[in-house]
């Protein structure tokens, strides 16, 4: 069964400063890792996806990177609109054909002006 | 904006009844997904659609059941509602090929009473 654990639950920074956060996964083989975003009674909108390990991905102030039992999302000098919950997926290769995602808890981001 | 669309944004019913929640899928997509989201359980995969047929369950009571149409919107059906019930429903299409990013809907927010 695939499992992903996501740490800190909840992180609190200053403006610029920056920090990572982590998705640990345990998968039957990988067939993708995705972040996401999710404001507060809003749906997940999509960040990154990652594939394999060594890859890395950059979005504005965002940063992925993977290895093969973890990523991190890092947030360069992050200001208060990237507060939200960041959620982690995998999808596994034992999915097979469903491709459904397994997602961690999230990490709540509170970004302090 | 996704381009995946739901219908009702909000919802509010009593213990016993039965609603349906709709989803369109963005133009060309031909999976749809379904995921509810509650506060202790985080975003758990129900069930999984790819063009009309049925490809996968995951945690569907057999109270929940869902089809999908010839023009890909789909339909997901609750009866016998529950207090434990009450939770954020999204769906989430993908599109057709190699490539597995899903991307979420706003959601329908279900309270049953």
């Amino acid at each position: 069964e695939d499992q992903v654990t996501q740490s800190p639950e909840a992180l609190r920074l200053q403006e610029g400063e920056s920090s990572s956060l982590n998705c640990s996964y345990t998968v039957s083989g990988l067939r993708g890792l995705f972040w996401y975003r999710q404001d507060p009674g809003k749906g997940p909108e999509f960040l990154f996806t990652l594939y394999s390990a060594g890859e890395e991905k950059e979005k504005e102030r965002l940063k992925a990177t993977l290895t093969k039992k973890e990523s991190f999302l890092h947030i360069t000098a992050p200001k208060p609109e990237d507060s939200a919950t960041y959620l982690c997926a995998v999808q596994g290769l034992g999915s097979g054909s469903a491709r459904q995602l397994t997602f961690g808890s999230g990490t709540q981001l509170t970004v302090l002006p | 904006d996704s381009g995946v669309t739901q219908t009702p944004k909000h919802l509010i019913t009593a213990t016993g009844q039965r609603v349906t929640l709709r989803c369109s899928p963005r133009s060309g997509d031909l999976s749809v997904y379904w995921y509810q989201q509650s506060l202790d359980q985080g975003l758990q995969f129900l069930i999984h659609y790819y063009n009309g047929e049925e490809r996968a369950k995951g945690n569907i009571l057999e109270r929940f059941s869902a089809q999908q149409f010839p023009d890909l919107h789909s339909e997901l059906n609750l009866s016998s509602l529950e207090l434990g019930d009450s939770a954020l429903y999204f769906c989430a299409s993908a599109p057709s090929g190699s490539t597995d990013t899903q991307y979420f809907g706003p959601g329908t927010r279900l309270t049953v009473l």
